[in-house]
């Protein structure tokens, strides 16, 4: 099956940097995405990453280690409105999807999110 | 439209009633995602199409919940003979049908079972 971990909550002060940590176990990888969401809001997104390595975005960036199961992403120069909850989601296929995607020539699977954790960003 | 499109957006209904509820992907995103969201509490995966078939309906919590997507685009959640821990907000995603492509979320369903 599929087990995403991340903490719960995290707060920091404005200008600082904080890493959110997320550790999963998965069949079928296919990729990991990092989401923003703010109270009563859809979710956004904000990173992508299918192999090792760091991907930078602005203030953001987020690094993959496939062989640990293991990605964080990197906050930096925090300011208020990134108080949001930080979700991190792995695509990854069950093996009945993956049957069906060898024959119908898909290779998409479900997007797997874990609780995400709440980020509080103090002035 | 623009964006991935929930209707309602808010929505109460009596314990025992069906509930249908739509989304609307984004034009040429063959790939569609149910999410289930209770207050406070993570994405739930219920379901997920490629196309109008649903390789995936692992997480749908029980037989009185399905869904169906036609002609690529419209797709509707059903849940039957609605109970209140089935209230939380459903968000429907969608994407194209590459691998390093984002979902983008629809604002979402309220749903209030009373």
């Amino acid at each position: 099956g599929q087990n995403i971990d991340q903490p719960t909550e995290m707060t920091a002060t404005e200008g600082a940097i904080v890493q959110i940590n997320c550790t999963y176990q998965t069949s079928g990888f296919n990729g990991l995405f990092w989401y923003q969401q703010h109270a009563g809001e859809a979710p956004t997104f904000l990173s992508y990453n299918v192999l090792d390595g760091l991907e930078e975005k602005g203030r953001f960036s987020s690094f993959l280690s496939r062989s640990k199961g293991y990605s964080y992403l990197l906050l930096k120069e925090l300011q208020m409105k990134d108080s949001a909850s930080y979700l991190c989601a792995v695509r990854d296929q069950r093996l009945q999807a993956q049957l069906w995607s060898r024959l119908m020539g898909s290779t998409l699977g479900r997007l797997y999110f874990g609780r995400g954790t709440q980020l509080t960003v103090w002035p | 439209g623009a964006g991935v499109s929930q209707s309602p957006s808010n929505k109460v209904t009596e314990k025992g009633k069906d509930v249908e509820l739509r989304c609307d992907p984004i034009s040429g995103h063959t790939a569609l995602y149910w999410y289930r969201q209770s207050l406070g509490q993570g994405l739930e995966f219920l379901i997920y199409f490629q196309g109008n078939s649903a390789p995936d309906k692992s997480g749908l919590p029980s037989d009185r919940f399905s869904a169906e997507r036609t002609g690529g685009s419209v797709s509707t959640l059903t849940i039957q003979r609605t109970q209140q821990e089935d209230s939380a907000v459903y968000l429907c995603a969608s994407s194209l049908p590459e691998l390093n492509t984002e979902a983008f979320f629809g604002q979402g369903t309220r749903l209030t079972v009373v």
